[in-house]
């Protein structure tokens, strides 16, 4: 079955810094690949979707980049702010038609001062 | 603004006791899905309904039950809640179509069972 690994130990970067977050699967690759952030009790947000054709997406502070070939997404922020601080979850999808994720269990990022 | 609302944010049930969460959505979105969340853990999905084609995972215990009875709502019922059954419960939705589609969460229902 597929796997998706993300860090589960936390994340500590100073604010300024550049945080990067990994997301590796096994198997076979998702048509796309999604990133949430999740805060505490409550439900994930839509961050970004990148397809497996792209390469790199980019919006405002974040980055993602897909490496099929490694079966691997980063996920950048730049210029981190204390603001950023959750826990940063990856979904892919692999039914093309975008109705179902896998979800990973996510990494907790906490930027400090 | 358009939204996913759900219906206690937090519930607490006795074991054995049936419980019924509710969701709703002002997006208009045609799939709707149930996730249970533990601690430090992945969404797991449940299910999710395609227009008013219910789509159940492989491996969701009988002991949950969906409906949806229009567009705009959907429940979750557990007919008799364990102390395993004891999570967060988020519902989301999503416009379907060609292409990937992101996923718009409520805040969550935290089940609470004693």
């Amino acid at each position: 079955s597929q796997k998706i690994e993300q860090n589960s130990e936390a994340l500590n970067i100073q604010e300024g810094k550049t945080a990067t977050l990994t997301c590796n699967y096994t198997n076979y690759s998702p048509a796309y690949l999604q990133w949430y952030r999740q805060d505490p009790g409550r439900g994930p947000v839509f961050l970004l979707l990148i397809r497996e054709n792209e390469k790199e997406k980019r919006k405002e502070r974040l980055k993602v980049t897909f490496d099929t070939t490694l079966k691997q997404s980063l996920f950048h922020i730049t210029a981190s702010q204390p603001a950023d601080s959750a826990t940063y979850l990856c979904a892919l999808d692999y039914t093309g038609g975008g109705n179902k994720l896998t979800f990973g269990t996510g990494t907790q990022l906490k930027v400090e001062l | 603004d358009a939204m996913v609302i759900q219906n206690p944010r937090y519930q607490v049930t006795q074991f054995g006791k049936p419980v019924t969460l509710s969701c709703s959505q002002t997006l208009n979105h045609n799939v709707m899905y149930w996730y249970q969340q533990k601690s430090s853990q992945a969404p797991k999905l449940l299910f999710h309904y395609y227009d008013k084609d219910f789509n159940n995972e492989a491996d969701t215990p009988d002991n949950f039950q969906s409906r949806r009875p229009n567009t705009s709502f959907c429940f979750l019922d557990i007919r008799s809640p364990g102390l395993g059954d004891a999570a967060m419960y988020l519902c989301a939705t999503s416009r379907a179509g060609q292409g990937a589609r992101e996923q718009y969460f409520g805040p969550g229902t935290r089940l609470t069972v004693t």
